[in-house]
């Protein structure tokens, strides 16, 4: 099985920059998303790393160390619209199917 | 690209009726299909994985008499909930992917209420 974490819940003013963290436990890797969910609304992919390092889409980052079972969302220049749910992913060596965390709630204000 | 579309979009019913949700893939042809389920504040939970022209797969604890998923064509799943009770009363979000390895793609979502 696996263990995803993140945190419940993040604020951050209009045009600043906020790191989300998801920390995993899992018993082989295959694969980790980031998924942005606005209330009431499915969710939307944003990113996917398999391999270490930063992949970076706009004024969104997404970083992995597979050593430290462990990703970032970066986001950059933040927008109100930006206020929804980020949830990580991770999907386990030999399955397809990614395991969702609870997802960490983004209050963006002015 | 990649547009999953689902229908509806919310339903209310009485308790001991059946609903049927519709989940298609509008560009693209998928495989596999995913159908979760999504309670308040909480993440998205996998009800069950759907391969066209095969049974689907439960995961633990969904009941398959209860949820009665067909894979008909490469574009459409459905998910029947019989018997609706008051504590079925979710967000249902299905899901595709061209490939079993493939990112999926979400649906916007069915918001049931059953009263």
């Amino acid at each position: 099985g696996q263990n995803i974490d993140q945190p419940t819940e993040m604020t951050a003013t209009e045009g600043a920059i906020v790191q989300i963290n998801c920390t995993y436990q899992t018993s082989g890797f295959n694969g980790l998303f980031w998924y942005q969910q606005h209330a009431g609304e499915a969710p939307t992919f944003l990113s996917y790393n398999v391999l270490d390092g930063l992949e970076e889409k706009g004024r969104f980052s997404s970083f992995l160390s597979r050593s430290k079972g462990y990703s970032y969302l970066l986001l950059k220049e933040l927008q109100m619209k930006d206020s929804a749910s980020y949830l990580c992913a991770v999907r386990e060596g030999g399955s397809y199917i990614p395991t969702f965390g609870r997802g960490t709630s983004l209050i963006v204000h002015p | 690209g990649a547009v999953v579309s689902q229908h509806p979009s919310w339903v209310i019913c009485k308790s001991g009726t059946s609903v049927k949700i519709e989940c298609r893939s509008l560009d693209f042809q998928a495989t596999t299909m995913f159908w979760y389920r999504q309670f308040p504040k909480q993440s998205l939970m996998l009800m069950a994985t759907s391969n066209e022209g095969s049974k689907a797969t439960y995961e633990q604890g969904v009941e398959k008499d209860k949820f009665l998923i067909n894979h008909a064509s490469l574009t459409l799943s459905t998910l029947t909930v019989t018997s609706a009770h008051p504590e079925d009363s979710s967000f249902y979000i299905c899901s595709a992917s061209i490939g079993s390895q493939e990112t999926q793609y979400f649906g916007p979502g069915t918001r049931l209420l059953v009263l």
